[in-house]
């Protein structure tokens, strides 16, 4: 089964640059929730979409933004990068459908892992 | 202020034996549970969840128990196997939290399971 795709894998900033990340989610899932992982920490979730507009917002730096596309995928994009924002930053998607029956289950990407030199 | 909460960073279990990981959460709104699984370099894995309205519920190996009125859940595998190896992270969802509820995550229990 597809699962959900994030891209890069792996990426190395400098300080102060500016960074893409994308994320995929499984086909037929219209919500799309972004986390950060720091290094021993757990999953901490920053921005969440459903259906191309933004339902819920955490702890996201003003630096930082986001957006969902027509065909569902997302971008964050990190600018003036700083050493603390090193991390992994993980993809998740679900659907309305799914919520409507009950469930929350929030399906995850592989992840990005950011490091900022 | 963590909301949920998973006191035992690591946990060895034998083999063939039972593996208890307990979560205990603050927020009497959360009324999702879910456990997810993460290998290191990997995304979590969903692995079994329960509604507040359950007290428990089974998946094969894993059975996920929730104490509503404690504020805690835990989650059973049985028997152990060495590939359950991972660390498992315990997740709640409040509705109030918009159309797409967010999960926030416990600070994970490390399992390990020897031969």
């Amino acid at each position: 089964a597809a699962g959900v795709i994030q891209s890069p894998r792996h990426l190395i900033k400098e300080k102060r640059e500016t960074a893409t990340l994308k994320c995929y989610p499984i086909p037929r899932h219209d919500t799309v929730y972004w986390y950060q992982q720091g290094p021993g920490q757990d999953p901490q979730f920053l921005i969440s979409f459903y259906e191309k507009m933004q339902s819920d917002k955490g702890s996201i730096p003003d630096r930082f933004s986001a957006q969902q596309f027509s065909d569902y995928h997302s971008e964050l994009n990190m600018s003036s990068l700083e050493l603390g924002d090193s991390a992994l930053y993980f993809c998740a998607s679900s659907s309305k459908k799914l919520r409507l029956a009950g469930t929350n289950e929030q399906f995850f990407g592989p992840g990005t892992r950011l490091t900022v030199l | 202020d963590q909301q949920v909460k998973q006191n035992s960073p690591s946990l060895s279990v034998q083999e063939g034996r039972i593996s208890i990981l307990n979560c205990d959460y603050t927020n009497s709104m959360f009324d999702y549970f879910l456990w997810y699984k993460k290998y290191p370099a990997e995304g979590p894995t969903f692995l079994i969840s329960i509604s507040s309205i359950k007290d428990k519920n089974e998946d094969g190996r894993f059975t996920v128990f929730l104490n509503k009125s404690a504020k805690h859940l835990s989650l059973h595998i049985v028997p152990s196997q060495p590939g359950d190896s991972a660390v498992y992270f315990c997740a709640a969802s409040d509705p109030r939290t918009g159309t797409a509820s967010k999960l926030t995550f416990g600070t994970g229990t490390r399992l390990q399971v020897t031969l």
